[in-house]
């Protein structure tokens, strides 16, 4: 299947700092990538969609201005968590659709473990 | 958006079939059955889907019911591996993967 990778793959921050984490469809191009969330014991929820040259579609009570998500190209996608406090500290997971297929699989990365004091 | 029912949990003996169910009583005809699995602290991992007839891959088969309002997906023989949260999710053309509760299987050697 396709791999998507991401980086870092858990991360310790302080709290009102920023924190990157990167997405990356490594063997197809992704037009359409997504960020879920899944805290402890607990779904994964989405937070938004991203299409590359475009701005980010967040779902409802997903604040934009502090998830911030660029997707400069058909590659690569980035969650910018802003002013982090520890409430932001979940597991975050990125996903890529792959558009060659019948029904638009998508793939997910192996998640990103943010963590903030 | 057409919902998925599974059980919340389930256990099996290793190197034995498993069967999962999934109910979808309410499945529009361009609905595609996804299966994904999510094994702890990893990402979530597509294992199969499928439309009308019944798939084979080399991680799982999936047996989709003719009147499509219920599926199973089957590992043939399960391994310590495959105890994971497993997910069947519709899915119609561009539609968002969207993550009910799932059934977490777990493996007893």
């Amino acid at each position: 299947g396709a791999v998507v990778s991401q980086h870092p793959s858990w991360v310790i921050c302080k709290s009102g700092t920023s924190v990157k984490i990167e997405c990356r469809s490594l063997d197809f191009q992704a037009t359409t990538m997504f960020w879920y969330r899944q805290f402890p014991k607990q779904s994964l929820m989405l937070m938004a969609t991203s299409n590359e040259g475009s701005k980010a579609t967040y779902e409802q009570g997903v604040e934009k201005d502090k998830f911030l998500i660029n997707h400069a190209s058909l590659t690569l996608s980035t969650l910018t968590v802003t002013s982090a406090h520890p409430e932001d500290s979940s597991f975050y997971i990125c996903s890529a659709r792959d558009p060659s297929g019948i029904s638009d699989t998508q793939y997910f990365g192996p998640g990103t473990r943010l963590t903030v004091l | 958006d057409a919902k998925t029912t599974q059980p919340n949990s389930m256990e099996s003996n290793e190197e034995e079939p498993v069967h999962l169910p999934c109910n979808h009583s309410t499945i529009s005809g361009t609905d595609y059955i996804h299966w994904y699995r999510q094994l702890p602290s990893q990402g979530p991992e597509y294992v199969i889907h499928g439309l009308t007839s019944n798939v084979n891959n080399r991680m799982a088969s999936l047996a989709i019911a003719e009147d499509r309002k219920s599926s199973t997906l089957i590992l043939h023989r399960a391994t310590l591996r495959d105890a994971a949260v497993y997910y069947c999710i519709l899915l119609r053309g561009n539609e968002k993967l969207t993550f009910g509760t799932g059934t977490r299987l777990t493996i007893i050697p």
